[in-house]
This record gives C-alpha cells, structure tokens and sequence, in this order.
C-alpha cells in the first residue's frame, strides 16, 4: 500500500514558465513533508520542506503547498529553468515514527 | 569532499554470493540510513541507525545485516544473494533521528546475476 503517491511519471515544462508537481498522501498521521530532487546517477538532494502547522513554504524559485483536507501537496517552481531537470520525489513523515515514506518520483524536463 | 560516501558504486555478482557495501559519512550527524531503490523506483527504507544504535529494520529479509561501527559508518552485508536483491542502493545521514533532511550518498548499483 503506497502511502505517499505521485500520479505523474512526468512532466514537461517551456524554460521561464512554471512548474508544478503533486503529491498525494493517506496517511492522516503525516505531519512533515519534504520535497528532493534526483539527478542520474547521484543520490536525492534536500529541496525544501514543510510542516502540517503551514500551509506555504518558499525557498527562492521554489514554494511548497501543503493542503491537508485533501491530503495533498505541491511544488512550485517558477521560473523553471534547463537546469531543474531531474526526478523530483515528495517524502512525508510523522512525529515519532522515524522514518519517511518516498513517492515514486516525477520526472521533469525543462525545455530550452 | 564528498559528504556522503559509498562503495562500490556499481556491483555484479552472481546468486547466491554473498557481497557488502560500505558507507561513510563526514558530516558528524548521529543518524544514518539504508534505502533500496527497486526497478519500479519506489525509495525504501531498510534500516536505520542511531550513534551505532538500530532503530529502525523494516520487514527485510534477515540476508541483509547492517553493520555500524561507528556512527560515522554504515556498512550493509547481504548473503546468499538473489535476483530479486538487484536494485540501487543509498545510504544517508541526519543530524538527528527522525529528520526528514537527509544527505544521500550517490548510490551502489547492484546487479545480481
């Protein structure tokens, strides 16, 4: 049973428009979410993050929109450039649990 | 420097062969952490530690043994390899237990004839 899902495999986006990548959860008990990016070949970087007590999160380009009633949340990154190419991948976690359950990724393809 | 290091990075064998991978890292974080990454490209958890404590072993074949060390190493032996074992694995660290910001290491590639 997949706890975090992510419905798109990808994503293709013009440079300089937005990017947007969803994320689903069902698991009522996650109360922190984080978003990573994965180049090939190399291991997921950190992205940003959000805790269930927000509903926002904005790092330069990049803003995290968590909504809870709909277990849902989402990565904005506007503008999208070449360079943010790579599988994108929404983890969520609960306090205590010690662990964090991954989505299976979105690809996402900058196009010059 | 790296911050989080594995070797090998690629790793063919045949079944039933028994292999390690080892993993360091130099960011003096408490925590660290074994993941698979199958080929439908789920990233899953296996193990745990905790300054050289398990904390968490989810429901893996008893074949992989973690090995901490210290809390700078991670080390992962898996026995009597199987097929169904070929996958991408990741180490990662984080200063402490349960924080979500982890530093992943690039990965071992392990292929299993």
């Amino acid at each position: 049973d997949q706890q975090v899902k992510q419905n798109s495999p990808s994503l293709s986006v013009q440079e300089g428009r937005i990017s947007i990548l969803n994320c689903d959860y069902t698991n009522s008990m996650f109360d922190y979410f984080l978003w990573y990016k994965k180049y090939p070949a190399e291991g997921p970087t950190f992205l940003i993050s959000i805790s269930s007590i927000k509903d926002k999160n904005e790092d330069g380009r990049f803003t995290v929109f968590l909504n809870k009633s709909a277990k849902h949340l989402s990565l904005h990154i506007v503008p999208s450039q070449p360079g943010d190419s790579a599988v994108y991948f929404c983890a969520a976690g609960g306090s205590g649990t010690y662990k964090y359950i991954f989505g299976t990724g979105t690809r996402l393809k900058v196009l010059a | 420097d790296t911050a989080v290091s594995q070797t090998p990075k690629y790793l063919v064998t045949q079944m039933g062969n028994d292999k390690s991978i080892k993993c360091e890292q130099n960011l003096g974080h408490d925590t660290m952490y074994w993941y698979k990454q199958d080929s439908k490209k789920f990233l899953k958890i296996m193990f745990s530690y905790n300054n050289k404590e398990l904390i968490i072993n989810e429901t893996v074949p008893n074949r992989f043994s973690p090995k901490s060390p210290d809390k700078a190493h991670l080390n992962l032996h898996i026995n009597s390899l199987e097929l169904g074992d070929s996958a991408v694995y990741f180490c990662a660290s984080s200063r402490r237990q349960g924080e979500g910001e982890q530093y992943f290491g690039p990965g071992t590639r392990l292929t299993v004839t």
